[in-house]
């Protein structure tokens, strides 16, 4: 069983719709939860971050842990085009500093005009 | 406000050269990553160092080699190219503190190997 499972998408959505991203883990050991989005060639840059479980938010986007399933998502409000890029999960036990990070595969997302 | 910085954007170089690729950090980092990224395959770790003249091997080494001769710069080193290295490659860098949040990459490199 992989460490962190990422649907890769395509996820195709109007403009406007409420997006939905998930992974799931199977360390009960991460507490560090963050996301990354990466357009096209680019590298990926850190969108949110959450510790141990709840939800935390930033304009349109939010990040929710479930520890207890685990199970974490990202929320997009209100999509737009600019959106459109490939989101990738990514967990650690301490932070990312003394463990390193796990990521998911990524999930591309295309909002349609 | 760049702080990951990758020497090269895109690269062509031909099978059985030996390829740097230089990576320069300038947020005091301690931790330093080289990632490939391939359709499909995701992020694969190839080395991290911890400290300056530090290397440790990640999930994919082989055909690879690093240098960390100054805190700041991180290089990664194709000893022998192959097509098989065709790859974007991505530097990250980190603090090595307990409760940092994850990485900063640098924008990539896009190697080509013909």
């Amino acid at each position: 069983q992989k460490e962190v499972e990422q649907d890769p998408g395509p996820l195709s959505v109007p403009e406007g719709a409420i997006v939905s991203l998930n992974c799931t883990y199977s360390n009960s050991a991460f507490q560090y939860f963050m996301w990354y989005r990466q357009y096209s060639r680019k590298g990926p840059e850190l969108l949110m971050y959450t510790y141990s479980s709840g939800n935390k938010e930033d304009g349109r986007f939010t990040a929710q842990v479930d520890k207890s399933s685990k199970y974490i998502s990202l929320f997009i409000r209100d999509s737009q085009p600019s959106d459109s890029a490939t989101y990738l999960c990514a967990m650690s036990e301490t932070g990312g500093g003394a463990d390193g990070l796990t990521f998911g595969k990524g999930t591309h997302l295309i909002i349609q005009p | 406000d760049v702080k990951v910085t990758q020497s090269s954007r895109y690269l062509v170089k031909r099978t059985g050269e030996k390829v740097f690729l230089e990576c320069v950090q300038d947020m005091d980092h301690e931790n330093m990553f080289w990632y490939r990224q391939d359709p499909g395959l995701g992020l694969r770790l190839i080395y991290f160092s911890y400290d300056v003249k530090m290397k440790e091997k990640g999930d994919i080494p082989e055909g690879y080699s690093v240098s960390r001769e100054k805190k700041e710069r991180f290089s990664l080193i194709l000893e022998s190219a192959s097509t098989n290295q065709t790859s974007m490659y991505l530097c990250a860098s980190s603090f090595r503190g307990q409760g940092s949040y994850g990485y900063t990459f640098g924008s990539g490199t896009r190697l080509t190997v013909v």
